[in-house]
C-alpha cells in the first residue's frame, strides 16, 4: 500500500514568487495535515483538511494556504515567499476527522528553499 | 491549548546502553500521546502511542514508553540501543476536541546519538 506522497522533492524559489507543494494521502484517509519544519523552530501545523474543507489552522499568516480535492489529495500554496519560509514542508494523512487518537502517517517533506 | 516539552535538546549514548527520553506535557483536555522518530532527510515515523488503558506501551524496533497520568510524562525508554537508532525523536499530544480532529502538537525533538 503506498504511503503518503509528496512532490517536488525539492523546490528552489526566488523571495517574492509563489510556491505549490502536492500531496497525495494514503488510500482511505480523507484528513490531510500541513506542516512546517523549519531549523531552529520544530514542528508547526500548518493546515488540516478534511473531506475539502479546511477544519483548522494553525498561526501562519493568509498567504500559506491550500485546499483539498475530491479525490482527497492536497496543495499548499505559500504566496510571496519570504526567505525565512525556506523550510521542510511535511503533509500527512489520517482517517476521518474524528477526535484525536487517528495514527497520523507522514510523507518525506517537500524541500523548500527560498533564495 | 497544549504544550509539550522535551527535556533533553540532545541525548548521547553508547551502543548497547539502556536510555531514556524525557517528554512532559501540559493541556486543558484529555490527550493522546505519541511518539515519532525522523530520520535524516525522511519524514516522520510513528513508533507507538498511548490512547488508554495500560500506562506501559510498546511500540516499534524495542522502544517503550510509559504515561504517567499524575506527572503529565510520557517518556520513551529503550533497553540497549543500537547505531541505527541515531534519530531525532519527537514526543507529540492530539486533543479530544472535534474541531482539532487528530492534528498534533510536537516537542522540539530530541537528537539521540548512538557512538560505537
Amino acid at each position: 500500500e503506498a504511503g503518503v506522497t509528496q512532490s517536488p522533492t525539492h523546490l528552489i524559489k526566488t523571495r517574492g514568487q509563489q510556491a505549490t507543494l502536492r500531496c497525495s494521502p494514503i488510500s482511505g484517509h480523507t484528513s490531510v495535515y500541513w506542516y512546517q519544519q523549519a531549523l531552529g523552530l520544530g514542528l508547526q501545523f500548518l493546515l488540516w483538511y478534511d473531506e475539502g474543507e479546511e477544519r483548522n489552522r494553525g498561526n501562519f499568516p493568509p498567504r500559506f494556504s491550500g485546499r483539498q480535492f475530491p479525490n482527497y489529495s492536497s496543495e499548499l500554496n505559500v504566496n510571496a515567499l519570504e526567505l525565512e519560509d525556506s523550510a521542510l514542508y511535511l503533509c500527512a494523512s489520517s482517517l476521518g476527522a474524528a477526535v484525536g487518537g487517528n495514527t497520523i502517517y507522514f510523507g518525506e517533506g517537500s524541500w523548500l528553499t527560498v533564495v | 491549548a497544549q504544550s509539550v516539552t522535551q527535556l533533553d535538546s540532545q541525548v548521547p549514548v553508547f551502543e548497547e546502553a539502556p536510555v531514556e527520553l524525557r517528554c512532559n506535557y501540559s493541556s486543558s483536555v484529555s490527550v493522546y500521546l505519541f511518539w515519532y522518530v525522523q530520520y535524516p532527510n525522511q519524514g516522520l515515523q510513528l513508533l507507538l502511542k498511548y490512547l488508554s488503558g495500560s500506562t506501559l506501551v510498546k511500540g516499534i524496533n524495542g522502544f517503550e514508553a510509559e504515561f504517567n497520568k499524575s506527572q503529565t510524562s510520557f517518556h520513551l525508554r529503550k533497553p540497549s540501543v543500537h547505531i541505527s537508532d541515531t534519530a531525532e525523536y519527537f514526543c507529540a499530544v492530539s486533543d479530544l476536541r472535534e474541531t482539532s480532529g487528530s492534528r498534533l502538537t510536537f516537542g522540539e525533538g530530541t537528537q539521540l546519538t548512538v557512538n560505537p
